[in-house]
């Protein structure tokens, strides 16, 4: 899987929008772009994926560059609920059965202050 | 979704002991995987864990240290074998329903003295 670079760490206002920069230079034109975030003592969970256009789901909106080589997760309005690690993860399409695991790099950590 | 528990969800063992860690979906499911998150780390894959066949591990982990047994399509385990202060982490469970969305467990957090 190819590689993603995202800030260690980004602080925001509860009730505001927040915009998670990643950065994947050399993904492929079979890399889906995946988000999954990770609240204190839990284990991940999916937040959205997508591959060219922009997504929306009830969690967030994803927007993904022309060229592909960075994307942006927006949350809307940031809540408390929301301060976890964000992680940016790039996963060929066949996934699992072309030998692609879920790869997670250092992800970014989201402080929201109240 | 996928419901997933996992038991226990916390032990302290002493060194050269060992511990299996169950894995529990509440459907049936074809791959799952563990994972290892050491302290202040990402997580990284074990292994992955097909029923019927022997599970597949990531380079730097072999089977005799962590044997996974996958005797049905709900369950999994992970064993920790001869343990030492370096395999405290926290060990996670989860699996795949389709190519897109992958479900995790809550996580075993294991503290090795």
């Amino acid at each position: 899987d190819a590689k993603t670079t995202q800030p260690n760490s980004m602080e925001s206002n509860e009730e505001e929008p927040v915009h998670l920069p990643c950065n994947h230079s050399t993904i492929s034109g079979t890399d889906y772009i995946h988000w999954y975030r990770q609240l204190p003592s839990q284990g991940p969970e999916y937040v959205i994926h997508g591959l060219t256009s922009n997504v929306n789901n009830r969690m967030a909106s994803l927007a993904i560059a022309e060229d592909r080589k960075s994307s942006t997760l927006i949350l809307h309005r940031a809540t408390l609920r929301d301060a976890a690690v964000y992680y940016c993860i790039l996963r060929d399409v066949r996934g699992y059965n072309a030998g692609n695991m879920l790869t997670f790099g250092g992800g970014t950590r989201l402080m929201v202050k109240p | 979704s996928a419901v997933i528990s996992q038991k226990p969800s916390r032990d302290i063992c002493q060194r050269g002991t060992s511990l299996t860690i169950q894995c529990q979906v509440d459907s049936q499911v074809t791959m799952m995987f563990w994972y290892r998150q050491q302290p202040g780390q990402s997580l990284t894959l074990i292994a992955t864990a097909n029923q019927g066949s022997e599970a597949t591990y990531e380079s730097g982990f072999v089977i005799d240290k962590f044997p996974i047994s996958r005797p049905n399509l709900t369950f999994s385990t992970l064993t920790v074998s001869n343990m030492s202060p370096e395999d405290s982490s926290i060990y996670l469970c989860s699996v795949e329903r389709s190519y897109n969305e992958q479900f995790f467990g809550p996580g075993t957090r294991l503290t090795v003295l």
